[in-house]
C-alpha cells in the first residue's frame, strides 16, 4: 500500500459545527503532516507529528486540533471555524528525519465553512 | 529565510513541445527536492525525488536536475501532451532547527502548465 487516504473528500460545515478530518497510511511512515492550501497558492504547513507526537505547530489557531491515535492515523478536529478557513486540507506522510524518501500526499478534503 | 521560487508562473505550449520548468531556492542546505503535479482541486502527485547528493532523476518523459551549489532545479518535460496540463510544484525538504523536531517541506509558488492540442 503506497497511498495516503483522506476522508471525507468534501465537507460543508457551519461555523458552530464540530467535525473531523481523517487521514490514514500503511506505509510504515513515522512522520505525518497536515497542510492547508488556498486556491492558486502552494500548500502551507500546519502541523507535524513525528513518532505519534506533535513536534511542530505552525501557530495554527486553536479551533484546529490535531490528533494522532496511532502511527497509521492522523485526525484534524474542527470547531467554530470561520469562512476564511475554507480550503483544501492535505495530509502527508514520510519516513521522517532519519529516512531518505519523499513525502506522499493524500487527495485532500475540500472544506467549505458556511 | 528559506524561499523557493518557480519560473514561469504560467506556461501555455502546443502539444509536442519540449519544455523546462525552473525552481530556485535560497538555502543550499537541503535534504532533498521533490517535484509534484497537482490537478485542479486534487491532491499532490509525486513525480520525481532528488536527493541532495544526486544530480538528476528520470521517469519516462520527465527529467529533473539539481544544482545545489547554485540553488536551482529544473524539470524537463519531453514531447508534451494535453494530459500534462496541471500545476507543477517543486518542494525543498529542509531539516527543522532541531533535528528532533522533524523536517519541513517548503513549496515553490508553482507553474501552471497548459498544453494545447
Amino acid at each position: 500500500d503506497t497511498e495516503v487516504t483522506q476522508t471525507p473528500k468534501h465537507l460543508v460545515m457551519g461555523m458552530t459545527n464540530k467535525k473531523s478530518l481523517k487521514c490514514e497510511q500503511h506505509m510504515g511512515h513515522r512522520a505525518m503532516y497536515w497542510y492547508k492550501q488556498k486556491a492558486k497558492k502552494p500548500p502551507e504547513l500546519m502541523f507535524v507529528y513525528s513518532y505519534e507526537k506533535l513536534s511542530i505547530n505552525e501557530s495554527v489557531p486553536s479551533r484546529f486540533s490535531p490528533e494522532c491515535p496511532n502511527s497509521s492515523l492522523l485526525n484534524l478536529h474542527l470547531h467554530a471555524l470561520q469562512p476564511e478557513d475554507s480550503a483544501l486540507y492535505l495530509c502527508a506522510s514520510s519516513q521522517g528525519v532519519n529516512g531518505g524518501g519523499g513525502y506522499t500526499f493524500g487527495s485532500g478534503t475540500r472544506l467549505t465553512v458556511v | 529565510k528559506q524561499e523557493v521560487t518557480q519560473i514561469p508562473a504560467a506556461l501555455s505550449v502546443p502539444e509536442g513541445e519540449n519544455l523546462v520548468l525552473n525552481c530556485s531556492f535560497t538555502d543550499s542546505a537541503i535534504y532533498n527536492l521533490q517535484w509534484f503535479r497537482q490537478d485542479p482541486g486534487k491532491g499532490l502527485t509525486s513525480l520525481l525525488l532528488i536527493q541532495s547528493s544526486q544530480r538528476e532523476q528520470t521517469s519516462g518523459r520527465l527529467n529533473a536536475s539539481l544544482d545545489k551549489s547554485s540553488g536551482r532545479s529544473t524539470l524537463y518535460i519531453a514531447a508534451s501532451q494535453p494530459g500534462d496540463s496541471a500545476t507543477y510544484l517543486c518542494a525543498v525538504r529542509y531539516m527543522w532547527e532541531k533535528k528532533s523536531s522533524g523536517d519541513k517541506l517548503t513549496f515553490g509558488t508553482g507553474t501552471r502548465l497548459a498544453v494545447r492540442p
